[in-house]
């Protein structure tokens, strides 16, 4: 069974900065790409970024470019997302999912996370 | 950056009814097209991915439509369950971005 367990959420001051980690099992982590999204309270959901087997990344998000910053662990079949400068507009539920290459060759997020809070707030 | 809007934002229906949600892409994403449900204070979970393939496990009374840029997601006999949010994804280009979602609501 596919798991995917995120942590390091928390209360933080506005300017500060954040680790989050998502422990990945049941699937061979270091085949698959792997994504962040967010949910803003009462919101929907919104991209963050999505990183490749070889550690690539490929963000475009104006809002989050040059302050979040994704990476993985094979060895440790986890994944990260680094926070810096962060916003009171940044307080959401973070959520960590695994992407499905589909036998349509699109891609899909087919296994979350249960999420975990980050509050950015003075 | 691709937008990608749902019709309606909200919508109120019984249990038994035909509901339709509506995706529409502000460019052609072909059939990079995935359908999300989330019930309150859950992780989403995929319904449908490129555009109309039911994922596993999930019930046949759920159903996509659409290439291009639009698309649909229908139930075809709501049920306790599908009262939720649900949420179009497009992946044809990055970054990877959602409708605002549709409320489904009981009557």
């Amino acid at each position: 069974e596919v798991q995917l367990v995120e942590s390091g959420g928390g209360l933080v001051q506005p300017g500060g900065s954040l680790r989050l980690s998502c422990a990945a099992s049941g699937f061979t982590f270091r085949n698959n790409w792997m994504t962040w999204v967010r949910q803003a309270p009462g919101r929907g959901l919104e991209f963050v970024d999505i990183i490749d087997q070889d550690d690539s990344r490929e963000s475009n998000v104006d809002s989050m470019q040059g302050r979040f910053t994704i990476s993985r662990d094979n060895s440790k079949s986890s994944l990260y997302l680094q926070m810096d400068s962060l916003r009171a507009e940044d307080t959401a539920i973070y959520y960590c999912a695994r992407i499905l290459l589909t036998t349509s060759s699109t891609w899909v997020f087919d296994s979350w996370g249960q999420g975990t809070l980050v509050t950015v707030s003075s | 950056d691709i937008q990608m809007t749902q019709s309606p934002s909200s919508l109120y229906a019984s249990v038994g009814d035909r509901v339709t949600i509506t995706c529409r892409a502000s460019q052609s994403i072909s059939d990079f097209l995935n359908w999300y449900q989330q019930r309150p204070g859950k992780a989403p979970n995929v319904l449908i991915y490129a555009a109309s393939s039911l994922q596993s496990g999930v019930p046949s009374r759920i159903s996509g439509r659409g290439s291009g840029t639009d698309f649909t997601l229908t139930i075809s006999s709501l049920q306790p369950e599908d009262f939720a949010t649900y949420y179009c994804q497009q992946t044809y280009s990055t970054p990877w971005t959602f409708g605002q979602g549709t409320r489904v609501e009981i009557k």
